[in-house]
């Protein structure tokens, strides 16, 4: 089982609202990923959590809030988003976060719309 | 930095075809993994083939094969009998031990296999 699994599969929000990107995979992976993809643009990495721990942050603006709750979910938080955030938020899963041969997993993916 | 180049915005292949996607990367690490990933209209981001660089032979995954030219640094797949589900964004990744497992991707190829 390769599959990591994304919710919702679609999100519409306002500026003022309040939500959260859920993601989970049973491979027993303990890396995850978030990804922001903007149309006809390669995926730009947001957040990269290693055995729960937040390792990376790229400079992401505090509207977007991460959580790895367990080994197995991931969360984005979303709180008062601008419209230029609406895109496709990807999640991805590796088997660790350091190992360069590691193969990252990807989901289907959030389509984000702000309004 | 690391820099992957893919110089095709955009390919089309009649069906059964063989096209041949080009990428090119920059690096002075000797170690590194090379990626092709496919991204369908459905959005999931799917690993089609992987190359480590001190492997000399080129990988192969049924229709798909790279021709890994380490000191050209090119990095191309090769799609034989092309099928109507080839159509998709394809991206190029490359990680290397100064990035850990952060994914370095190229800008895509649109390709669009025509009936």
């Amino acid at each position: 089982d390769t599959e990591v699994t994304q919710t919702p599969k679609h999100l519409v929000m306002g500026m003022t609202n309040k939500k959260s990107l859920k993601c989970e995979q049973h491979m027993g992976h303990r890396a995850m990923y978030w990804y922001k993809q903007k149309a006809k643009k390669p995926p730009e990495l947001m957040f990269v959590y290693s055995y729960e721990k937040l390792s990376i942050n790229e400079s992401v603006p505090s509207r977007f809030s991460p959580e790895c709750p367990n080994s197995s979910l991931l969360n984005l938080h979303l709180h008062a988003l601008q419209p230029e955030d609406s895109a496709l938020y990807l999640c991805a899963s590796s088997q660790d976060g350091t190992a360069i041969k590691n193969i990252q997993y990807f989901g289907a993916g959030t389509r984000l719309s702000v309004l | 930095a690391q820099t992957v180049t893919q110089s095709q915005p955009e390919m089309s292949v009649q069906e059964a075809e063989t096209v041949t996607l080009s990428c090119t990367y920059d690096t002075s690490e000797s170690n590194y993994y090379l990626f092709w990933y496919k991204q369908p209209p459905s959005r999931q981001m799917i690993l089609v083939i992987r190359q480590e660089a001190y492997k000399q032979q080129n990988a192969t995954e049924n229709r798909f094969s790279v021709n890994f030219q380490k000191a050209a640094k090119s990095f191309s797949l090769k799609i034989s009998d092309s099928q109507l589900g080839d159509t998709a964004m394809y991206f190029c990744a490359f990680v290397d031990n100064n990035a850990g497992n952060m994914l370095t991707f190229g800008g895509g190829t649109r390709l669009m296999v025509k009936p």
